[in-house]
């Protein structure tokens, strides 16, 4: 079965520092893209950050940026200088072109920035 | 404008009723999902579109209806809602390889 699995189900943080959000993933395909998604308490889904397998090099947005080791099928979110406007549920999660692009989503992490 | 457009944002209704939740999106995108997300397990796929011909079940379809009107359009209907229908509902887009992008989400309530 496709998974994805979030083993922190809260992570807290002091504003200004760096925190590391864990993902891990489990599929037998080579090609597939994951994805963070940020849930702030208005609920809207954000992509944060996006990485398509085949490429070797980790994807960076700003302040944000993955740690991605294929072998491991781990895929986890670094948020660099935290802001109090980064306090939200963060998802992993993946899609594969096998599955038409459905996206297999984990359970989520509820970040909490303390100022 | 929101790029994809839920509608109603909020619903509260009674068990037996017939509930029809909507979206609409301006991205022109080929794709349109419908997810429901609980508490502590993520976003589950209800049902997916590729266009007004192709309609296709997700994850946890049972219970549950959809109608693609238009390229733009995607519905999702509850024939007689139960309580434990009650969540919260995202319709998505996407197209080709892309992030899919989301609705505001419905929040329903089945009492």
């Amino acid at each position: 079965a496709q998974t994805v699995t979030q083993s922190q189900p809260e992570m807290s943080v002091q504003e200004a520092e760096t925190v590391t959000l864990s993902c891990t993933y489990d599929t037998s395909e080579s090609d597939y893209y994951l994805f963070w998604y940020k849930q702030p308490p208005s609920r809207q889904m954000i992509l944060v950050i996006r990485q398509e397998a085949y490429k070797q090099q980790n994807a960076t947005e700003n302040r944000f940026s993955v740690n991605f080791q294929k072998a491991a099928k781990s895929f986890s979110l670094k948020i660099s200088d935290s802001q109090l406007g980064d306090a939200a549920m963060y998802f992993c999660a993946y899609s594969m072109l096998d599955s038409n692009y459905q996206l297999i989503w984990g359970a989520g992490t509820k970040l909490i920035i303390k100022p | 404008d929101a790029d994809v457009t839920q509608t109603p944002r909020n619903r509260i209704t009674k068990t037996g009723k017939r509930i029809m939740l909507e979206c609409s999106q301006t991205k022109g995108h080929d794709r349109m999902y419908w997810y429901r997300q609980d508490p502590g397990l993520g976003l589950r796929l209800i049902y997916y579109s590729f266009d007004v011909k192709d309609i296709n079940k997700g994850e946890i379809s049972d219970g549950y209806s959809v109608s693609r009107q238009a390229q733009a359009k995607f519905s999702l209907s509850l024939e007689s809602a139960i309580p434990n229908q009650t969540a919260l509902y995202f319709c998505a887009t996407g197209s080709g390889t892309q992030p899919q992008h989301f609705g505001d989400g419905t929040r329903l309530s089945i009492l």
